[in-house]
Formats: C-alpha cells, sequence, structure tokens
C-alpha cells in the first residue's frame, strides 16, 4: 500500500515570509514518483514539479524548491518570499509505476498582504 | 492549446436523480483520468482510460457510477441515482501515454456537485 502525509492542514504566513511544506511518504515500491501540485481557488490542479525515486537532486524554480530526502521518506516544499498569488491549497503526491497516484490531503497556505 | 475542459461546473440536485458530467482532455492525450476530491481532501481516482478502454475502474462504485469515452477522446461521467454522499468535486485529468508513469497529470477546473 502506499500513502501521502501532509501532516499540515492550514498554515497562515505573512508576505514575505518563507514557508515549508512537509510531505512523507509511503511505499514499498523501489520505482515511484512524486509530485506537488497547487490548487488555487479556482479549482484547476496545476502541475509544480515530478521527481523520480532515483533523483535525490533538490531543485531550485524561481521562489521554489524542494527537498527529497529518501533516508526519511520525504519530499519537502519550500516557498520563498511568500506572495499572495501563492495561496492555495498544495498537494503532494506519489506515483507507482502502474500508474496509481495517491494524493495527500492538502496544505492551505494563506499569505497574507 | 487548450486544457482539459470539462462541464457544468457547478451542478445542484436532489438526492435520488440523476446527473453526468463531460469532459474533453487535451488533444492528443491517450490516457483520461476521472478524480473526486471530497471537502478538505485530495483527489482519489475513479477510473483511468487508456484511449477508450477502462484500464482501472477498481474504485468506481459500479452500483451508481458509469463511465464512458467513446472514440478515445471526450468521456462523460455519470451518476444514477444520487446520493448525498456524492457531493464533491469531480475532477478529469489527462496524459499522454508516451511519457509513462512519470509524467503529469493536466487537470481540469472540476465539476462541483451538490446533492440535496
Amino acid at each position: 500500500a502506499q500513502k501521502v502525509t501532509q501532516a499540515q492542514t492550514e498554515i497562515s504566513v505573512v508576505e514575505k515570509e518563507d514557508v515549508t511544506l512537509d510531505c512523507v511518504y509511503e511505499t514499498r515500491d523501489t520505482t515511484y514518483y512524486l509530485f506537488w501540485y497547487k490548487q488555487p481557488p479556482s479549482g484547476e490542479l496545476v502541475f509544480l514539479i515530478r521527481r523520480n525515486s532515483f533523483d535525490e537532486q533538490n531543485e531550485i524554480s524561481g521562489r521554489y524548491s524542494w527537498n527529497f530526502q529518501k533516508s526519511t521518506s520525504s519530499f519537502n516544499f519550500t516557498i520563498t518570499a511568500s506572495q499572495v498569488v501563492d495561496s492555495a491549497v498544495y498537494f503532494c503526491a506519489l506515483r507507482r509505476d502502474d500508474y496509481k497516484l495517491s494524493f495527500g490531503a492538502g496544505t492551505t497556505v494563506t499569505v497574507r498582504a | 492549446e487548450a486544457g482539459v475542459v470539462q462541464s457544468p461546473r457547478y451542478k445542484i440536485i436532489e438526492k435520488k436523480q440523476p446527473v453526468a458530467f463531460w469532459c474533453n482532455p487535451i488533444s492528443g492525450h491517450n490516457t483520461l483520468y476521472w478524480y473526486r476530491q471530497n471537502l478538505g481532501q485530495g483527489p482519489e481516482l475513479l477510473i483511468r482510460y487508456e484511449n477508450e478502454e477502462a484500464v482501472d475502474d477498481s474504485q468506481l462504485p459500479k452500483d451508481r457510477f458509469s463511465a464512458e469515452r467513446l472514440k478515445g477522446v471526450d468521456s462523460t461521467l455519470k451518476i444514477q441515482p444520487a446520493e448525498l454522499g456524492d457531493s464533491a468535486v469531480y475532477l478529469c485529468a489527462s496524459s499522454s501515454y508516451s511519457t509513462g508513469a512519470g509524467g503529469e497529470l493536466f487537470f481540469g477546473e472540476g465539476s462541483r456537485l451538490t446533492v440535496l
């Protein structure tokens, strides 16, 4: 069985603060893929990043960065210098090689001006 | 390029009534998914199509839910009869089979169902 846990239900920060979203996953597969999606109020899930289980390199894209650590089964996401437009629900997801995709419960991020 | 299109965006019905949702995936995407998202939770897969074949419908409550993807393009998800617990957002997503399991899914804006 596979499971994704996002322990933080809600995070509220003031604009320009950094915010880190935690994601812990469970799987017995050796090949798997990890994703982060953003869901703004409009409802559409927007793809942010994908990582496969063999690539533990951290990645930075603008104000976004991701830290993947297989040793702790974590795939954390940091927004640096947050902006009001970052307010959304963020989902971590785990996908097996058989295409089964499991989402976490999501973390609601509110950035106050 | 047009994204995944879903309709209707919102639907309010009384219990025991039927309801249908429509999805048009991104052009060229072989794989189509229907997800259900309950309030405060992540999406859960209902059914996955590869072209017109349903390759994973293990999570679809077949007593009241049905889906079809004629000609391997558009898809329809139907609920008949609807129950109070079916109130949720129904999300359609598509992906290109060629990218394999590591390819990202592109989601539509969803159809929000309220059953009274």
